[in-house]
């Protein structure tokens, strides 16, 4: 089975700087994609990014990066030019490739890491 | 378009009654998929259907079912609740075209009292 760690409960970052959220996962498959979704208190689930396992280029949204490492099996974002709507729950998610490997759409979910932005 | 959309917004039951929860997927998605968000937690799986047949299941009882309708929409099905049935119920839906990226609705609530 696969899973999903962030070993971060909570981070904090000054508006206009750069924060780092770490995420780690665990799997025996070789086609999967990863994501980062962000819950505001609003409590909708945004994705924000997303990463195919057979793409070694870090995807990239805005300011908002990845630094993928396979081998590593991690899977980092990079918030750049930190602003006060980037506060929320940010979670690493997982999920296979099902167009390759079959099975279902399920995400992985990893505890979440609450990210506050300071003015 | 529409995003997802999700029926009630907040709920309080009972232990022992039984609640159903209702979601409509992004036009032309045919995919739908639940999961509940205990506080504090991140989302784990109930269920998925594509195209009215379950896909997969995650680790629940049997209190929990689903099903889809033939116009994609579902509904989610919870019997003899207990306390720890409360929680944030998300549904997700999803299309061929976008690899099966999951867009999420807003959230129903389940308070059980």
């Amino acid at each position: 089975a696969q899973t999903v760690t962030q070993s971060q409960p909570e981070m904090s970052v000054q508006e206009a700087e750069t924060v780092t959220l770490s995420c780690t996962y665990d799997t025996s498959e070789s086609d999967y994609y990863l994501f980062w979704y962000k819950q505001p208190p609003s409590r909708q689930m945004i994705l924000v990014i997303r990463q195919e396992a057979y793409k070694q280029q870090n995807a990239t949204e805005n300011r908002f990066s990845v630094n993928f490492q396979k081998a590593a099996k991690s899977f980092s974002l990079k918030i750049s030019d930190s602003q006060l709507g980037d506060a929320a729950m940010y979670f690493c998610a997982y999920r296979t490739n099902t167009q390759t490997q079959g099975g279902s759409e399920k995400l992985v979910f990893g505890k979440g890491t609450k990210l506050t932005v300071n003015p | 378009d529409a995003g997802v959309t999700q029926s009630p917004t907040h709920l309080i039951k009972t232990r022992g009654q039984q609640v159903t929860l209702r979601c409509s997927p992004i036009s032309g998605h045919k995919s739908v998929s639940w999961y509940q968000q205990v506080l504090g937690q991140g989302p784990q799986f109930i269920f998925q259907y594509y195209e009215k047949e379950e896909r997969g299941r995650g680790n629940f009882p049997d209190r929990f079912s689903a099903r889809q309708f033939p116009n994609y929409s579902s509904e989610l099905n919870v019997n003899a609740l207990l306390l720890g049935d409360s929680a944030l119920y998300l549904c997700a839906s999803s299309s061929r075209d976008r690899d099966y990226e999951q867009y999420f609705g807003p959230g129903t609530r389940l308070t059980v009292t």
